[in-house]
């Protein structure tokens, strides 16, 4: 079955940089756009970032534009969020989502969280 | 930039009953629209794309209808693991991609 295994989440100092990893497995990687989406504590959810099936294109919300990377690695079945420059306004759960055919996303994992305090 | 509205913001509904929630777009669409449901410490679970077609596995008192800017998910005779928060997502216009605020309902 189709899974999303986040991890390398944790508390991080502002200005500091922190790699989220996704972990996939169940089917074939490489033929889908994967997405980050995260969740601030109590608020709503928040689209991040996606990277296209052949990691050729990445797109990035207006918030993290130039600090975040989104990148695959496909022989390890791997989605990647490289954050720099880290803002305690990124505090959040942190999602990687599958991103279907017709756009919407039907496998997401359990969620990172990730906590931006001095 | 496509935003979503959701209205209302928290319903209350005694189960057995029917909820029906709203989400608007600012920008027609098409049915591009998917619903999602999300518990406490879990993560968002696909319930509706296109519109009105059912994810795996969702039991059938989930429903969706509409197209271009107004959009509806209804759930029939509401059971106990149905209080949660819901969300829409506009996928027509897909960058950037856009969640509504959610809507909460939870037990009259």
């Amino acid at each position: 079955q189709v899974q999303l295994v986040e991890s390398g989440g944790g508390v991080v100092q502002p200005g500091r940089s922190l790699r989220l990893s996704c972990a996939a497995s169940g089917f074939t990687f490489n033929i889908y756009a994967m997405h980050w989406v995260r969740q601030a504590p109590g608020k709503g959810l928040e689209w991040v970032a996606v990277i296209s099936y052949d990691g050729r294109n990445q797109y990035y919300a207006d918030s993290v534009k130039g600090r975040f990377t989104i990148s695959r690695d496909k022989s390890k079945n791997t989605l990647y969020l490289q954050m720099e420059s880290l803002r305690p306004e990124d505090t959040a759960v942190y999602y990687c989502a599958r991103g279907e055919n017709g756009g919407e996303f039907a496998y997401w994992g359990q969620g990172a969280l990730v906590t931006v305090s001095s | 930039e496509i935003v979503l509205t959701q209205s209302p913001a928290t319903l209350s509904v005694s189960p057995g009953e029917t909820a029906s929630l709203s989400c608007r777009t600012s920008q027609t669409i098409s049915t591009n629209l998917a619903w999602y449901q999300q518990k406490p410490g879990q993560a968002p679970r696909l319930l509706i794309y296109a519109s009105s077609t059912r994810a795996t596995g969702v039991p059938a008192r989930f429903s969706g209808s509409g197209s271009g800017t107004e959009f509806t998910l209804t759930i029939s005779s509401l059971q106990s693991e149905d209080f949660a928060v819901y969300y829409c997502h506009q996928y027509n216009n897909w960058l950037p991609v856009a969640f509504g605020p959610g809507t909460k309902v939870d037990v009259k």
